[in-house]
């Protein structure tokens, strides 16, 4: 699977839009773009994921470029409660292929 | 109802004992995880298994050894308890090849002492 780069922090108002940026250059075809976050303390959670369209669901929206060379995940009205760290992973849809975590982007929501 | 569920939540042990992490999910997945998060906070897959049989084992100590008594249920179990075992560990699930995300549960704090 192709590797992500993204921003180790980033800081955002409350009820502002947070927008968390993710680089795949040497995304292939047939890799989706997959959004996580893990809250302090708790398991990581599916937020949403894309091939080639743009996507949005009652947590966030994915904005996948034409190139599928990079990817932002927006959080539309953040609250305190989305502070969390958020992975980027690019991964083939097999059995048997495993969901790697990087580091990930560490937002923090500010009041 | 809880969709993927561990226990215990918390565990706290000496060196070399034996003990065991349970996993139970309701949401009618086929494939189950483990997944280790140590100090530095990575989070490295462990296993997974896809309705009872083994489909990825990282190089994992053979003092782990997950068990699967149907598609519902993946235990781990940890022999001789070493104190660099102290870590979260996280049971999660997905449909066979992971396309809708996996559903992870909320971990299991092991120490050992």
């Amino acid at each position: 699977d192709a590797k992500t780069t993204q921003p180790p922090s980033m800081d955002c108002a409350e009820g502002r839009a947070a927008n968390l940026p993710c680089n795949h250059s040497t995304i292939s075809g047939n890799e989706y773009v997959y959004w996580y976050r893990q809250i302090h303390s708790q398991g990581p959670q599916y937020i949403i994921h894309g091939l080639k369209n743009n996507e949005t669901n009652e947590m966030a929206s994915l904005i996948i470029t034409e190139d599928r060379k990079s990817s932002t995940l927006i959080l539309p009205h953040a609250t305190l409660r989305d502070t969390a760290v958020y992975y980027c992973i690019v991964r083939v849809d097999w059995e048997g292929n495993k969901l790697v975590f990087g580091a990930g982007t560490i937002l923090r929501v500010k009041s | 109802d809880t969709a993927v569920s561990q226990t215990p939540k918390y565990l706290v042990t000496q060196m070399g004992n034996d003990k065991s992490i349970k996993c139970e999910q309701n949401l009618g997945h086929d494939t189950m995880y483990w997944y280790k998060q140590d100090s530095k906070k990575f989070l490295k897959i462990m296993f997974s298994y896809n309705n009872k049989e083994l489909i990825i084992n990282e190089t994992v100590p053979n003092r782990f050894s997950p068990k699967s008594p149907d598609k519902a249920h993946l235990n781990l179990h940890i022999n001789s308890l070493e104190l660099g075992d102290s870590a979260v560990y996280f049971c999660a699930s997905s449909h066979r090849a992971g396309e809708s995300g996996y559903t992870f549960g909320s971990g299991t704090r092991l120490t050992v002492v």
